[in-house]
Parts: C-alpha cells; sequence; structure tokens
C-alpha cells in the first residue's frame, strides 16, 4: 500500500523566498505531524494535526512557519522569508487512531537549502 | 534541555553478535517509547515500542528494556546483521503522541 509522500524531495531558494513543502500522509490517517531534521541530530517536532486542525504547534520555532491541513488529509507547510538557519530536511509523519503509542510513519522528507 | 539522550553516537559489532543501544530521558510523564531506523535519504522506519507500564517487549530478533527508576530504556538486536547498519532513534511520546528523539547512534554491523 501507499505510504507517505512528500513533494518536493529536494528544494532549494534563497533567503527571503517563500517556499511550501507538502505532505500526502497514508489514507484514512487522522493524525499528521511535521518535523525538522538538522545535520547529526534527531528529528525535532514542529506541529501536530488532528483532523483538519493544529492540536499542538508548540515546535513551530517563529511566525515565519506556518502549516494547513484544510480537508483533514494532505498538509503544506509553509515557510515566509527563508533564512540559512531554516535549511534542513522536513519530515512528515502520520499516524492511524488516537492512541498516542501507535507507530508513526515517516515519508522521505524534503531536503530544504535555503542559500 | 535535552529531554531524550543517546550519548553514544556509534557503535560496531560483528556480525552475528549483540547489538546494545541505549537512551536516557528526563520527563518521568513520557507514555510510550519507541524506536526507528532511519538510513541515508529515507525517512524514519519503525522498529518496536514499549509502553511505560512495561519493562520489556520483545519483537524477533529486536528486544527494549525500561528501566523506569533510572529513566533509561536500551535496545537489544541479536543476531546482529550487515542490514542491520543503520542509524537508530529513540523517541518518547508525550499525551499528543508527538515524539521527541534522540540524536541517534549510528550502528556498524561487520561481516
Amino acid at each position: 500500500g501507499a505510504g507517505v509522500s512528500q513533494t518536493p524531495s529536494n528544494k532549494v531558494t534563497e533567503k527571503g523566498k517563500y517556499v511550501e513543502l507538502r505532505c500526502d500522509p497514508i489514507s484514512g490517517h487522522t493524525a499528521l505531524y511535521w518535523y525538522r531534521q538538522s545535520l547529526g541530530q534527531g528529528p525535532e517536532f514542529l506541529i501536530y494535526f488532528q483532523g483538519t486542525g493544529a492540536a499542538d504547534d508548540s515546535g513551530l520555532p517563529n511566525d515565519r512557519f506556518f502549516a494547513v491541513r484544510p480537508e483533514g488529509s494532505v498538509s503544506t507547510l509553509k515557510i515566509q522569508r527563508t533564512e540559512r538557519g531554516d535549511s534542513a530536511v522536513y519530515l512528515c509523519a502520520s499516524r492511524s487512531g488516537t492512541k498516542t503509542g501507535n507507530e508513526q510513519f515517516f515519508g522521505p522528507g524534503t531536503r530544504l537549502t535555503v542559500l | 534541555d535535552q529531554q531524550v539522550k543517546q550519548n553514544s553516537p556509534s557503535l560496531s559489532v560483528q556480525e552475528g553478535r549483540i547489538s546494545i543501544l541505549n537512551c536516557d530521558y528526563t520527563n518521568s510523564m513520557f507514555d510510550y517509547f519507541l524506536w526507528y531506523k532511519k538510513y541515508p535519504a529515507e525517512g524514519p522506519t519503525f522498529l518496536i515500542s514499549i509502553s511505560s507500564i512495561k519493562d520489556k517487549n520483545e519483537d524477533g530478533r529486536f528486544t527494549v528494556f525500561l528501566n523506569k527508576s533510572a529513566k533509561h530504556l536500551s535496545l537489544h538486536i541479536v543476531p546482529s546483521q550487515p542490514g542491520d547498519s543503520a542509524v537508530y532513534f529513540c523517541a518518547a511520546s508525550s499525551n499528543t503522541g508527538k515524539l521527541i528523539f534522540g540524536q541517534g547512534t549510528t550502528l556498524q554491523v561487520k561481516p
């Protein structure tokens, strides 16, 4: 079956530009998470959606970062006025059901490079 | 302040021997602990998890042990195989299900 997909796989942009990263979760998964992974570190939580609503956005680093999930399926992470420090791999994960111990299935990530 | 720590950046073992990967945490409110494996250019892949009310969970070659008093968990892989070579992340789950990851341990299994 289809797993979590993310597009684009790579994105190179210039400082100050706007970018959108897309995540297609596993069909039927109501929970969706965004993480960011910098080189040599573990993934770092950004935001969690349950259905269409952002249930926890405590990991977003500042107001340049925003994410939506308007129909409870596909999600888009939006970064305004990108900075070189935003360069990282952005990972999306989805989970079925409400049990928090259920495994999260990760996509391959989008590697963002800000020049 | 890092809530989940993997203090060994790398580990090398011989094929057929046991691999033991360690993880420490600080927050006693975590309800689940999970181990993920990651190959380059791929997303993390779930391996095994354990509820905070258990002290051991086993799945094939993989066993996770949880010591709540020491706030420590470990992943045992036996026997280790060359295909197990990857980066291993330990993660703790909070009440919203968000995962807090350690820094990862790179495991190399030599043939």
